[in-house]
């Protein structure tokens, strides 16, 4: 049973442009949590979702970024007209049902916006 | 959720029992304290969790006070591979609804060979 499956583990983007990153959650996992990690600094909570929901999105900033976890295939975490402050690494988590908050993290995307 | 205060870094010998103590004087009845850690540069890693019982897995041990309102994990012989940073979060445990783990500063550990 394959962990928890980010990529790309490293995305370098131009101010402006878009990052997606993907992340596709342990066999039989229906909830995938996003965390943020700014460079020497803690984990911060963005999103939750299960299948087709969001069910948190409080740390989600409210402008240029979206999450969505479709019925079929991974999870994606949005980014439009990146900014240098959003560099940083995205971690996904996910855990089955019935499991209390996220259980099993992925190694991270490495986002850096040139 | 409980806040919870834990030492900003310690320091443990190759070998030795590393224990790593956190407080959560405000933890209510229904809040599970959890234990994560953080390699350098990887993703969290959930060490264990408990409510009221000592619990013990196969990477460590999670003593809570009869009170509840510290608690302590233990890695029983420690090797460099432990050092990371670890985070103790205490969380209400429910089947449903949004589940997020708030993650502190933690405790940056260092295992000297």
């Amino acid at each position: 049973n394959a962990g928890v499956m980010q990529n790309p583990r490293h995305l370098v983007r131009r101010r402006g442009q878009e990052a997606r990153l993907r992340c596709s959650p342990m066999k039989g996992h229906s909830h995938v949590y996003w965390y943020r990690q700014l460079p020497e600094e803690g984990l911060k909570f963005m999103v939750y979702l299960q299948k087709e929901n969001i069910i948190d999105e409080s740390g989600m900033p409210k402008e240029r970024f979206s999450a969505e976890f479709p019925k079929e295939g991974p999870s994606i975490l949005r980014i439009q007209q990146v900014v240098r402050g959003d560099s940083a690494a995205y971690f996904c988590a996910s855990s089955p049902p019935q499991t209390s908050g996220p259980r099993y993290f992925g190694a991270g995307t490495r986002l850096s916006v040139l | 959720d409980a806040k919870t205060t834990q030492p900003t870094s310690m320091d443990c010998a190759e070998g030795r029992a590393a224990n790593l103590p956190c407080n959560h004087s405000t933890i209510s009845g229904n809040e599970y304290v959890y234990w994560y850690r953080q390699i350098h540069s990887q993703g969290p890693q959930y060490i264990i969790h408990g409510l009221k019982n000592n619990e013990t897995n196969e990477m460590a041990s999670l003593i809570i006070t009869e009170d509840r309102k510290s608690s302590t994990l233990i890695l029983p012989h420690a090797t460099l591979r432990d050092t990371a940073v670890y985070y103790c979060i205490v969380r209400v445990q429910e089947s449903q609804g949004a589940q997020k783990l708030v993650f502190g500063q933690g405790t940056r550990l260092t295992i000297n060979p």
